[in-house]
């Protein structure tokens, strides 16, 4: 069945630091892609999303890209801030269904 | 910004017992859903909701499960007979349209059963 799967965590990093958190999924046909992040005491809220192969979503710094070859849509972010550190989860939702498939989350703490 | 709100923030109840979850969408929204996060593991999809009417579920959304939407704001998740391992984190959340729209959450309702 459908799946995600992400980078083990925590990862903490210094500010300024260059961010990128792995994500691979598992799924038949052309799902949408996305990441959401939840800040502490917070649902999660959506990052960025892509529909289909190598587009890419970005905001706030964020970006990924749809890679249908590699069956990826990793994070990445130049340079983070203390203000970054949340909980990040890659999500798919299949074609043609409406629910969401996430990952096990990653924790990110970012060290001043 | 318009929000998805849930009441209660933390629910304990007793095994056995019925609980009803609550959540407002936001108002021009027109899917909704919960998920559940049992701690430690991944966020779960557990049900969808469209026009008066399951539109999708997943195999966890048994008989023990029911959704309703008792009037034009509120969007409720009863669990019937409650099991230890009911207790989790239940997310409330809506779209504007289906087709994975965005979809906003809630800030959830933590679920402890004693």
């Amino acid at each position: 069945g459908d799946s995600v799967t992400q980078m083990e965590g925590p990862v903490t990093l210094s500010e300024e630091a260059f961010l990128t958190i792995n994500c691979t999924y598992t799924a038949t046909g052309y799902p949408s892609l996305f990441w959401y992040v939840q800040y502490p005491g917070e649902g999660l809220q959506l990052l960025l999303k892509a529909t289909k192969a190598d587009d890419k979503g970005s905001n706030k710094g964020f970006e990924a890209t749809y890679r249908k070859e590699t069956t990826s849509f990793h994070l990445e972010k130049g340079s983070v801030q203390v203000s970054d550190s949340a909980v990040y989860f890659c999500a798919l939702g299949p074609q043609g269904a409406q629910k969401l498939v996430f990952g096990q989350g990653t924790r990110l703490t970012i060290n001043p | 910004e318009p929000e998805v709100t849930q009441t209660p923030s933390h629910q304990v109840t007793q095994m056995g017992q019925e609980v009803i979850l609550r959540c407002v969408p936001i108002s021009n929204h027109l899917y909704f859903y919960w998920y559940r996060q049992i701690l430690g593991q991944k966020v779960e999809f557990l049900v969808s909701f469209y026009n008066n009417e399951i539109s999708e579920k997943s195999e966890i959304f048994d008989d023990q499960f029911s959704v309703e939407r008792p009037d034009g704001s509120n969007f409720t998740l009863k669990i019937r007979s409650t099991k230890l391992e009911d207790s989790a984190m239940y997310f409330c959340a809506s779209s504007k349209l289906g087709g994975h729209q965005p979809q906003h959450f809630g800030d959830g309702t933590r679920l402890s059963i004693l």
